[in-house]
């Protein structure tokens, strides 16, 4: 059975702090990683990963795979109370219907 | 700008009714997605559907059916509400070959 798991489930930092997110996956016939950021209504897209080792960046926020390992992590520095949100990890099957596999996320609260 | 578009933000119901939640995308895309949101559990596939007329069971499909007869209209019917099925619904879209998905902004319901 595919699974994702995201880790650790809660998180609660102050500002500035820096944290790291982790996702691992079973996935049959794996091909992307996603991640999202999910506050009060619809999960937003931060990063697609398709390939071990290339770290894809956008402002403080940072997320990389590693295939062989079957984890990806997502990293935010300098973090501020408006990165309170949900993180969603998802994994996304080859040759299906492009069905995503979520993790349960992790609730991050930034306190200032 | 693109939009997943569901109908309802916030809606209660009375357990043994038939509840409709509708959702309508302006991508023209071909793959259209159910799930439910609970705490503790995340995201939980209900039913897709990869074209016109066409749906797929996902992860929990008991209680709930789906209806896509036009390709921007998704609508995931309760047949006869319960207590259980209290939940937050979030819908999404993707084009074939897609790696992820856009989501709508979620309907809160409470069966009473």
């Amino acid at each position: 059975e595919d699974k994702v798991v995201q880790s650790p489930l809660s998180l609660v930092v102050h500002e500035g702090d820096t944290v790291t997110l982790n996702c691992s996956y079973e996935v049959t016939n794996f091909r992307s990683l996603l991640w999202y950021k999910q506050e009060k209504k619809a999960p937003t897209f931060l990063f697609m990963l398709t390939s071990s080792g290339i770290e894809k960046k956008s402002g403080r926020l940072s997320s990389i795979l590693d295939k062989k390992e079957l984890f990806s992590i997502l990293n935010i520095t300098a973090t501020q109370t408006g990165d309170s949100a949900v993180y969603l990890c998802a994994a996304e099957r080859q040759g299906g219907s492009e069905k995503l596999v979520f993790g349960k996320g992790t609730k991050l609260t930034v306190n200032p | 700008d693109v939009k997943v578009t569901q109908s309802s933000r916030y809606l209660v119901k009375r357990t043994g009714e038939k509840v409709f939640l509708e959702c309508v995308q302006d991508m023209d895309h071909e793959n259209m997605f159910w799930y439910r949101q609970d705490p503790g559990l995340g995201l939980r596939l209900i039913y897709f559907s990869y074209d016109v007329k066409m749906k797929e069971k996902g992860d929990i499909p008991e209680g709930y059916s789906v209806s896509r007869e036009k390709k921007e209209r998704f609508s995931l019917i309760l047949e006869s509400a319960s207590t259980n099925q209290t939940s937050m619904y979030l819908c999404a879209s993707s084009p074939p070959g897609s790696y992820g998905y856009t989501f709508g902004s979620g309907t809160r319901l409470t069966v009473v």
